[in-house]
Parts: C-alpha cells; structure tokens; sequence
C-alpha cells in the first residue's frame, strides 16, 4: 500500500532559525496536504498542493509539490515559539469514492527561545 | 458553518469492558467520515471511513467496528478492550480541500 515518510523525525531549532520538513510517497499523489498538530491537541489543516511543482505561502511558510507528484516540503522562515508542534503531510492517491489520506509519519518541531 | 463535535474528551477503561465513541457533524450533509488512531508521539492510522448511512470500510484488522447509523453521526465501538486499544482517536470529515478534525478522545486502556 501507499506509504509517506518524513524526516526528519524531530527537529530543534533556536528561534529565529529556519526549520524544513520532507515528505515522500511511495507512488504518485493526486494532492498533497499539510497538517499541523499542537502539543495535546488535533492535526489541523494547513494547505493542499495539487500541481505538479506547485508552491504556495503563507506568510513564513512556503509548500512545495514535487515534479513528480511523489515529494513536498514545508519551509519555515524565522521560527517563532509558536510554530511549535508536530507537522505531517498526507498523500491522497486515486482509492475510489472515498477521499482517503495517507499521513506522513511527521515531524516534530521545538523551538528554543 | 461546519463543526465536528467528539466525545468523550478522556476516557479511561479496564481492560475487557466496552467502548463506544460518538462523532457527529453539523453544517454539511452527506459527509464523508472517518476514525484515526494515533499513538503517542506516533502517526495517523486511518481505521475506518464512510461514504454514506451504513456504509463502513475496515483498513486495519482489530477488535474494533464503526457504525453510521444517521448521516452526520459516526461511532467506533469495541465489545472487549485491550491495553493495545489505548491511544488517541481523532474523528474527521473531508471537504474540498482537507481534513476537519474533532478535537479527538484519549483513551487509555488500564
């Protein structure tokens, strides 16, 4: 089955500092999605790439879409204490009716004053 | 707008007793659904999804079910736990563009 990995697993930054995350998918995507998980709370939804080298902003962060719809990064820029948290991508492949999202296995972000 | 509400926030139960965990959706209709589990500092396990009333789709062989007994409502159960049951579950639905998340039921096993 459709496996996304991500690395790194944890990441410590001081703040200020600039903090990059990769996924990679095991076959090729329809989209790719980025979530955000706060410590103790629920993945929210950050953004969604569905071109083939698609790049989007918000604000300090920049997502990026593979060529080949297999890879997507999420950039920050000057990381604040509140980026803090875990941050996963999600493939959607082609499944049927049913949208079903593959998460990345995420990536953990602390940021140090 | 739309909301996603689930219940219990914790929930702690001794190992063999039953589990029932209720999502309901409001604001949409005909909502595609699903259950995650996450383990402690772990990833996202997609265990069941729907598409409809009645329709449930098994991903993951285990003790647990999932009903869709109204459109906007989604219930895991389990007959009997087991301490490999514990861990965080998140109910979603799926619009356009993403996820939305319930605010998700810790459930440890004891």
């Amino acid at each position: 089955g459709q496996q996304v990995m991500q690395i790194p697993q944890y990441q410590h930054v001081q703040e200020g500092e600039d903090f990059t995350t990769y996924c990679n998918s095991s076959t090729t995507l329809s989209n790719i999605q980025w979530y955000k998980q706060r410590p103790g709370g629920h993945p929210v939804f950050l953004i969604q790439l569905v071109k083939s080298g698609e790049v989007k902003k918000q604000k300090r962060l920049t997502f990026q879409f593979g060529e080949a719809k297999k890879n997507s990064s999420l950039h920050i820029t000057a990381t604040q204490t509140t980026d803090v948290g875990t941050y996963f991508c999600a493939g959607l492949g082609n499944t049927g009716t049913a949208s079903k999202l593959t998460f990345g296995t995420g990536t953990r972000l602390q940021v140090m004053l | 707008s739309q909301t996603i509400h689930q219940w219990p926030a914790t929930l702690v139960q001794p190992v063999g007793s039953p589990l029932s965990l209720e999502c309901t959706v409001e604001g949409t209709s005909n909502p595609n659904l699903y259950w995650y589990r996450q383990a402690a500092g772990r990833g996202l396990q997609l265990l069941f999804y729907s598409v409809g009333i009645g329709q449930i789709s098994s991903e993951v062989p285990q003790n647990l079910s999932a009903s869709r007994p109204q459109d906007r409502q989604f219930i895991l159960s389990s007959k009997k736990l087991l301490l490999s049951d514990s861990g965080f579950y998140l109910c979603a639905w799926s619009w356009e563009a993403g996820y939305t998340f319930g605010s998700g039921t810790r459930l440890t096993v004891v």
